[in-house]
């Protein structure tokens, strides 16, 4: 992995499912691992930033967990929400500026 | 509401007509950032200051400029814009550059050429 990428690009959920979704970076030259939900017309927010290889961080029904070895972040929605519907952004500081992903635009239908 | 603000929400510009986008902030934060996000990419740095300290990225077309005149404004001018610079641009901002500093966003400027 030369890049930040997400997976999915899109999801389409219904209300109460749960869903959770990934983002990849390089391995080598670790140091910060952020994500962001953007809804529309409104500002991009921090979630959490994670440092630390097995880091978990929890804020509400949304967690995330961090494998720095394999590069690799999960993002998990429990119970989504029609309110819950956002692009999620992750971005990788590999020791300089952060490295953004292209989003996974989360659709939730009430 | 301690926040950054970007203006105007939209802005139309004409095909080489010079255009400047705009952001201040309230949060006393000595890093400002401005990204460019064209349809659903990964949004990319174009440069940053650090207090005074302009720091450009190196792929940043020269088209790009920008100016922070004080520690809450930060104007990003595009000298002569063509079609390809149609895209969100959004600034943001950090306390420190520290790796684990989050970043603050304003809600962005969708610029369209015409």
């Amino acid at each position: 992995i030369l890049n930040v990428e997400q997976s999915p690009q899109s999801l389409h959920v219904q209300e109460g499912d749960s869903t959770n979704f990934t983002c990849s970076f390089p391995s080598s030259n670790f140091y910060a691992l952020h994500w962001y939900r953007w809804e529309t017309a409104k500002s991009p927010e921090a979630l959490f930033v994670m440092t630390l290889n097995g880091d978990e961080k929890k804020k509400g029904r949304i967690s995330a967990t961090l494998n720095t070895k394999e590069g690799y972040s999960y993002l998990y929605i429990k119970g989504s929400q029609p309110e819950d519907s956002a692009t999620y952004l992750c971005a990788n500081n590999a020791g300089n500026m952060l490295t953004f992903g292209g989003g996974t635009r989360l659709m939730v239908k009430p | 509401d301690a926040m950054v603000i970007q203006n105007p929400r939209y802005q139309v510009t004409q095909f080489g007509k010079p255009v400047t986008l705009s952001c201040s902030q309230t949060l006393n934060h000595n890093v400002m950032y401005w990204y460019q996000q064209k349809s659903s990419q990964a949004p990319k740095l174009l440069f940053h200051y650090y207090d005074k300290d302009f720091n450009n990225e190196a792929d940043t077309p020269d088209n790009f400029q920008s100016r922070r005149p004080n520690t809450s404004f930060c104007f990003l001018d595009i000298r002569s814009p063509g079609l390809g610079d149609a895209a969100m641009y959004l600034c943001a901002t950090s306390r420190d550059r520290g790796w684990d500093e989050k970043l603050f966003f304003g809600s962005g400027t969708q610029l369209s050429v015409l």
